[in-house]
C-alpha cells in the first residue's frame, strides 16, 4: 500500500460546484496534514494546513479522519481558476519527511 | 521577504556531464528538502539537509547523486555523469522547523540530451 493515496481524477465540474477530494495515508504515526496546490509546470502551493478539529479558509474546508487514515479537501463555489492539481502531504512522526500524494486534477468550466 | 531561489530555471546537459542545481531557502529557515517529478508523476522526496548535515536521503540514488548545504552559500544537488533518466524538474523547499509547511522554489527543469 502507498503511503499517501489520492485518486487521480481528473475531476470536472462547472463553475459554481462544489467538490471534495479525499487521501488517505498509511502511517498511523502520521503528525502533520496539508493540502497544496500545482498549476501545470509550476512549484506547488501550500493551500491550506489540515487541523484535527479541521478548519476552514474562505471557500475551502480540510478535515482529519485519524481513525479512518484519511484527509479531505472541500472546495465550495468551484472558480475557473481552481483548475489546477491538488496535492495531499502527510508527514510521519520520526521520520519529519513530507510524503505527497500524486495529487488530483481538477478541471472547472465554464 | 525573498522566497526560495533556485537556479537555473532550465538546465541542458549531454548525457555524461554533471549538473549541478542550487537553492537558497526563505531567510530564516535552516530546513532544505530536495523532490524530483518526472512529467504527470507525482513528487519524490530526494534528502533532507540542514546546515552542514544530511539528515535523511533515503529518496537519492546511491549513484552518481549526492548533495550538500553547507555553512555558507546556497544547498547544491550535484548529479554526475548525467542519464537521460535523470530529465525531471527538481525542486528545492524549505521550512523553519519539522513538521512546518515546506516553501518551494520554481524548480530546475534539467533535460539531459
Amino acid at each position: 500500500r502507498k503511503e499517501v493515496e489520492q485518486d487521480p481524477g481528473p475531476f470536472n465540474v462547472p463553475e459554481g460546484a462544489t467538490v471534495a477530494f479525499n487521501c488517505t495515508y498509511s502511517n498511523s504515526a502520521s503528525q502533520s496534514f496539508f493540502w497544496y496546490r500545482q498549476d501545470c509546470r509550476k512549484e506547488p502551493k501550500l493551500l491550506m494546513s489540515v487541523y484535527s478539529s479541521g478548519n476552514e479558509d474562505g471557500r475551502f474546508t480540510a478535515q482529519l479522519n485519524r481513525a479512518s487514515q484519511y484527509i479531505s479537501l472541500l472546495i465550495r463555489d468551484s472558480k475557473l481558476s481552481d483548475s489546477a492539481t491538488y496535492l495531499c502531504v502527510v508527514v510521519s512522526g520520526g521520520s519529519y519527511i513530507p510524503t505527497f500524494g500524486r495529487g488530483t486534477s481538477l478541471i472547472v468550466h465554464p | 521577504n525573498a522566497g526560495v531561489m533556485q537556479n537555473p530555471r532550465h538546465l541542458v546537459r549531454r548525457r555524461g556531464q554533471e549538473a549541478r542545481l542550487r537553492c537558497s531557502p526563505m531567510k530564516g529557515h535552516s530546513h532544505v528538502y530536495w523532490y524530483r517529478q518526472l512529467p504527470e508523476e507525482g513528487l519524490k522526496f530526494m534528502v533532507y539537509l540542514q546546515k552542514e548535515n544530511i539528515i535523511d536521503e533515503s529518496g537519492m540514488p546511491k549513484e552518481r547523486f549526492s548533495a550538500e548545504f553547507p555553512k555558507e552559500g546556497p544547498s547544491i544537488l550535484r548529479i554526475q555523469q548525467v542519464v537521460r533518466g535523470d530529465s525531471a524538474a527538481y525542486f528545492c523547499a524549505s521550512s523553519g522547523e519539522t513538521n512546518s509547511p515546506l516553501h518551494f522554489g520554481n524548480g530546475t527543469r534539467l533535460t539531459v540530451t
